[in-house]
């Protein structure tokens, strides 16, 4: 069956950088776009950026753009987003997820806490 | 981007049905057939349970349905059950090539 696992969180101070990983099987992941989906504590569901096939599109939320950057190892299952200039309201579980055929998140992962904080 | 616009709560009794709806414009909601519904249990993570207005993935119950007029689309539930208090989630494919979700509306059985 098809697993997501994320990888890479933790406590991190302003201004800082994070890289999160996310662990795909279950599922051709080559055939796929990933996504990356976060929630803010007690807040509500975010997207963040996703990522197509081969890595030759990508888009990002307004929030994001210019610090985030995604990217995937289609050899190694896996799906990375880099985050620099982290910033406070960047606190949250980040959500690895994979998109269906169309345009809905058909699987997600259990998510990996980033904390921004001095 | 904005976030699409949901009831911050909904409520409903065992046995009855509610609709959630999920306001967007033109760019999102109003201009795709790429609307979907979440469900989160606290602590999980989000679970599909509509796509494209108004399919079910394999495994969801058919007392869940979707449906879309105009810039506004609605999550129904028929038969609320116990299980079924969560929050829910709508989504939609936006002009702009991104994803957007709702604020997200909390379900009470009461």
């Amino acid at each position: 069956q098809v697993q997501l696992v994320e990888s890479g969180g933790g406590l991190v101070k302003p201004g800082g950088s994070l890289r999160l990983s996310c662990a795909a099987s279950g599922f051709t992941f080559s055939d796929y776009y990933m996504s990356w989906v976060r929630q803010a504590p007690g807040k509500g569901l975010e997207w963040l950026s996703y990522i197509s096939y081969s890595g030759d599109t990508i888009y990002y939320a307004d929030s994001v753009e210019g610090r985030f950057t995604i990217s995937r190892d289609n050899a190694k299952n896996s799906v990375h987003l880099q985050m620099n200039s982290l910033r406070a309201e960047d606190t949250a579980l980040y959500y690895c997820a994979k998109y269906s055929s169309g345009w809905d998140l058909d699987h997600w992962g259990q998510g990996t806490l980033v904390t921004v904080s001095p | 981007q904005s976030a699409l616009t949901q009831p911050a709560s909904v409520s409903g009794s065992p046995g009855q049905s509610i609709t959630i709806s999920c306001t967007g414009t033109s760019r999102d909601v109003g201009g795709y057939k790429f609307v979907s519904w979440y469900q989160q249990h606290p602590g999980k993570a989000p679970k599909l349970m509509i796509y494209d207005v108004n399919n079910r993935p394999s495994g969801v119950s058919n007392r869940f349905s979707g449906s879309k007029s105009g810039n506004t689309a609605s999550l129904t539930i028929s038969g609320l059950q116990a299980e079924d208090e969560a929050d829910y989630y709508c989504s939609s494919y936006t002009s702009s090539s991104i994803l957007l979700f709702g604020g997200g509306t909390q379900l009470t059985v009461l």
